[in-house]
């Protein structure tokens, strides 16, 4: 069945770092890719999409691009903010009923 | 702004008790969903509904059942609470665009003793 891989956390940065968080999936046919994200004490919020191969998602400086090749969708952000602290979840749905499939988390804490 | 309102934020519930747990969507979506969100497994469907009347289940739709009376109120019943349903319940919508993001409540932390 489908499923999403993401990379375990924490992940503890400082301030103005480069963020990689890795994200893989299995799934037939051609998913559409999400990356969510929690704050603290909040529900979960669309970061950025991507519907079809090569397709790259981007907002608020983070980017994922859509890699059919290597079944990957990868987030990543040039500089980061202590404000990004959060958990980050990746996840699949086969658009047909937009069902998501989410990856287990990724723990961002940004050190100033 | 999609609003999704969860009635409770935090609820202590004994082993046994019937609980329910209100969802109220404010922007006349078909899509409902309950997810729960434990450590370690991210968030796992347990039922959905696509309209009124109508549910399907998730992934782990045991112990749990729903009810959608109208349209923007999706409700998760736990008929008889067990310790582990100790977990984060959050409700969620979407329209029936292809591709639509979901749009969250933010969660209700049910313990259960």
């Amino acid at each position: 069945g489908n499923s999403v891989t993401q990379m375990e956390g924490p992940v503890t940065l400082s301030e103005e770092a480069f963020l990689t968080i890795n994200c893989t999936y299995t799934a037939t046919g051609y998913p559409s890719l999400f990356w969510y994200v929690q704050y603290p004490g909040e529900g979960l919020q669309l970061l950025l999409k991507a519907t079809k191969a090569d397709d790259k998602g981007s907002n608020k400086g983070f980017e994922a691009t859509y890699r059919k090749e290597t079944t990957s969708f990868h987030l990543e952000k040039g500089s980061v903010q202590v404000s990004d602290s959060a958990v980050y979840f990746c996840a699949l749905s086969d658009g047909a009923t937009n069902k998501l499939i989410f990856g287990t988390g990724t723990l961002l804490a940004v050190q100033p | 702004d999609v609003k999704v309102t969860q009635s409770s934020r935090y609820l202590v519930k004994r082993t046994g008790e019937k609980v329910f747990l209100e969802c109220v969507q404010d922007m006349d979506h078909e899509n409902m969903f309950w997810y729960r969100q434990d450590p370690g497994l991210g968030l796992r469907l347990i039922y959905f509904s696509y309209d009124v009347k109508m549910k399907e289940k998730g992934d782990i739709p045991e112990g749990y059942s729903v009810s959608r009376e109208k349209k923007e109120r999706f409700s998760l019943i736990l008929e008889s609470a067990s310790t582990n349903q100790t977990s984060m319940y959050l409700c969620a919508s979407s329209s029936t665009g292809l591709n639509s993001p979901l749009h969250f409540g933010n969660g209700t932390r049910l313990t259960v003793t």
